[in-house]
């Protein structure tokens, strides 16, 4: 089945410093979700990328999907406090069996 | 509208006993998947359930068993506990019950296997 890695495992930033994750997957993905988890808490929804090259904005998050659909990247502008957490990829496998990836945390230093 | 609600919050346990598991989903939702969570991992998917149907089953022992409720709230059910079954378990609902959908976590239900 599908699998992907995160890399890094580990991010720590200053506050206002810029932050990106990687997703990499062996096989082509059909589709990928983004998810956040706070410290403590539940992953929330951020995104979901299915077509080719695709890049899609949030405020200051940039998510893209790879050309050949086997990759995936979220970059964080200026992070801030509250973007602290760990971030996951996931793409679906079958019906609605999300696969996430191990994550990558990110904590900042205010 | 409430999100997704799981019971209990937390939960403590010795090997060997058996676990419920309760989670009711977003009104209107009618699909309800469980994920493990262990400690520093990204979860991990047990099972789907659409319409009162598994629709999916994850890598896990035959211990591990769900059900889904004409009311779609589900509950998860987990028999002769090890130490390993200690992890935050997950309920996500989804309107529908196939194609990709963005999936809403609960809180989960923190168990630890004594």
């Amino acid at each position: 089945g599908q699998q992907v890695m995160q890399i890094p495992q580990y991010q720590h930033v200053q506050e206002g410093e810029d932050f990106t994750t990687y997703c990499n997957s062996s096989t082509t993905l059909s589709n990928i979700q983004w998810y956040k988890q706070r410290p403590g808490g539940h992953p929330v929804f951020l995104i979901q990328l299915v077509k080719s090259g695709e890049v899609k904005k949030q405020k200051r998050l940039t998510f893209q999907f790879g050309e050949a659909k086997k990759n995936s990247s979220l970059h964080i502008t200026a992070t801030q406090t509250t973007d602290v957490g760990t971030y996951f990829c996931a793409p679906f496998q079958g019906a609605q069996k999300l696969v996430f990836g191990q994550g990558t945390r990110l904590t900042i230093n205010p | 509208d409430a999100g997704v609600t799981q019971s209990p919050t937390h939960l403590i346990k010795t090997r060997g006993q058996h676990v419920t598991l309760r989670c009711s989903p977003i009104s209107g939702h009618k699909s309800v998947s469980w994920y493990q969570q262990v400690l520093g991992q990204g979860p991990q998917f047990i099972f789907q359930y659409y319409e009162k149907e598994e629709r999916g089953r994850g890598n896990f022992p035959d211990r591990f068993s769900a059900r889904q409720f004409p009311n779609y709230s589900s509950e998860l059910n987990v028999n002769a506990l090890l130490l390993g079954d200690s992890a935050l378990y997950l309920c996500a609902s989804s309107p529908t019950g196939a194609g990709v959908a963005e999936q809403f976590f609960g809180p989960g239900t923190r168990l630890t296997v004594l």
